[in-house]
C-alpha cells in the first residue's frame, strides 16, 4: 500500500467552486507539506504544517487554506477556484531529521 | 528570496552518459537532493549529498557538489530507456526549508 495517498487523482471543476484536496499518510511523519507544480516552474511550496497545532504558509499560499485534521492527514482548499489554479497538486511528508520529502502521487485539478 | 536553477531539458542516445547541471544560491544549504519524476507519478528521492561532501557514488549515479561556486551535477552511466523521466534539484538550508529546481526533463533515445 501506498505510504502518502491523495484523493481525488483527478478533479475537473468550474470557476468559482470550492474544492478540498485530501492526503493521507502512514509513514507515521510530523511534517506534511502541499506544492503546486507547473510546467517549467517546478514545485511551489503552498502550505506547511510541522504538527497538528502548526501551520504555516509558504511561498504561494494566496487562494488556498488547509487544515491538519490529525498527525495523518493536511487537506487543501481552494474556496474559490479561478483557472489560474490549474496545475498538478503535490502532498508530501518528512520525518524532519534526513530532509528526504514522500511523495504523493499527485491530483491534476482543472479548473475552466 | 534564494534559488535553485536547473535547464530544463536534456536528450542524449541509449548508453551515453548524462549530465543535469543544477546551480543553487544559498549558502546555508545543509543538504543537496536529486528527484525522479516518472510520468504520472509523485517525486522519489534518487540520491542526496550532505554540504560537505563533494562527491557520491551510487552504483550508475555520480552527484558532484562544487560547494564554492555551487554547482550541483548528477551523472548517469550507461543512460537507459527507463531512465527517462524529469529530475529535480533540491536544497535544504539550515532552517529545514526545502527550495526546487524547476525540473529537467531527461529524453533517451533508443
Amino acid at each position: 500500500d501506498a505510504d502518502v495517498t491523495q484523493t481525488p487523482r483527478n478533479r475537473i471543476t468550474k470557476t468559482g467552486k470550492r474544492i478540498m484536496l485530501e492526503c493521507s499518510q502512514t509513514k507515521g511523519h510530523d511534517r506534511m507539506y502541499w506544492y503546486r507544480q507547473d510546467p517549467g516552474l517546478g514545485l511551489r511550496l503552498i502550505y506547511y504544517s510541522f504538527d497538528v497545532k502548526d501551520i504555516n504558509k509558504g511561498e504561494i499560499s494566496d487562494g488556498y487554506s488547509v487544515s491538519r485534521q490529525a498527525q495523518a492527514k493536511f487537506s487543501l482548499s481552494l474556496e474559490s477556484a479561478i483557472p489560474n489554479q490549474t496545475a498538478l497538486y503535490f502532498c508530501a511528508t518528512s520525518d524532519g531529521v534526513s530532509g528526504e520529502q514522500f511523495f504523493g502521487p499527485g491530483t491534476r485539478l482543472t479548473v475552466l | 528570496g534564494e534559488d535553485v536553477e536547473q535547464s530544463l531539458f536534456l536528450s542524449v542516445r541509449e548508453g551515453d552518459s548524462s549530465v543535469i547541471n543544477c546551480t543553487y544560491t544559498d549558502s546555508s544549504s545543509t543538504y543537496l537532493y536529486w528527484y525522479k519524476q516518472e510520468p504520472g507519478a509523485g517525486l522519489q528521492l534518487l540520491t542526496y549529498i550532505f554540504s560537505n561532501m563533494d562527491m557520491k557514488q551510487d552504483q550508475r549515479l555520480t552527484v558532484l557538489l562544487n560547494k564554492k561556486d555551487k554547482h550541483l551535477s548528477l551523472r548517469i552511466a550507461d543512460t537507459q530507456t527507463g531512465d527517462s523521466a524529469i529530475y529535480f534539484c533540491a536544497e535544504m538550508d539550515n532552517n529545514n526549508d526545502m527550495r526546487f529546481g524547476a525540473g529537467t526533463r531527461l529524453t533517451v533515445k533508443p
